[in-house]
């Protein structure tokens, strides 16, 4: 397997503009999270999906943000309109739903906001 | 509020010496605890983990150790290795609960000078 794979890899857009990332899991992982890097907060989880269903969502900082997951390979997160302190690396990762095992990452996608 | 603490932000380590990170937890539900390596410019790769059931666990050079009753756990890096610079993150995960999300800390950055 290619392991979980992110597009674009940099994004870089106007402040006010509509921004999407994506998000390819592993196959036959049934649960897919989406962090933010910052140096202040380290890998915060925005939200996690299971088997396609938003779990949990208390992460995702603002109205802005929202996530999808429309089928088991495929999940974005857009931010609309999206700010300055929007910029950031962004990660997915992606993982079996059984106790004992770990979340596989993207490469991430680094996100800046002039 | 944080529940993963690193409260290294950096350690810096002669070539050959041991680096010990450590990581504090503050939900007594977690129940499986992991270390994940991040080189710049690529996404976090699984080092170690460790159940609750144990106190330690060892995998080569990495050994990571568990005090439940501290809500601690640290990773030993013997000897340690130019190679092994990178930042470091401790993840929690609560799986007994049923919430198979992984918390992540702020992350150490370790230096091991040659």
């Amino acid at each position: 397997d290619a392991g979980v794979i992110q597009s674009p890899r940099h994004e870089v857009t106007e402040m006010g503009q509509e921004v999407t990332l994506r998000c390819k899991p592993i196959s036959g992982h049934n649960s897919l999270f989406w962090y933010r890097q910052t140096m202040m907060r380290g890998l915060e989880l925005l939200i996690y999906f299971n088997n396609n269903v938003p779990i949990d969502d208390s992460g995702m900082p603002e109205d802005r943000f929202s996530a999808k997951m429309p089928n088991a390979s495929f999940s974005t997160l857009k931010i609309q309109p999206s700010e300055p302190r929007d910029s950031a690396v962004y990660f997915c990762a992606s993982s079996l739903r059984v106790s004992g095992t770990e979340a596989f990452f993207g490469q991430g996608t680094r996100l800046t906001v002039v | 509020d944080q529940q993963v603490k690193q409260n290294s932000p950096s350690l810096s380590v002669q070539e050959g010496r041991i680096s010990i990170l450590n990581c504090d937890y503050t939900n007594s539900m977690f129940d499986y605890f992991l270390w994940y390596k991040k080189y710049p410019a690529e996404g976090p790769t699984f080092l170690i983990s460790i159940s609750s059931i144990k106190d330690k666990n060892e995998d080569g050079r990495f050994t990571v150790f568990l005090n439940k009753s501290a809500k601690h756990l640290s990773l030993h890096i013997v000897p340690s290795q130019p190679g092994d610079s990178a930042v470091y993150f401790c993840a929690a995960s609560g799986t007994t609960s049923g919430t198979y999300k992984y918390i992540f800390g702020t992350g150490t950055r370790l230096k091991v000078l040659a």
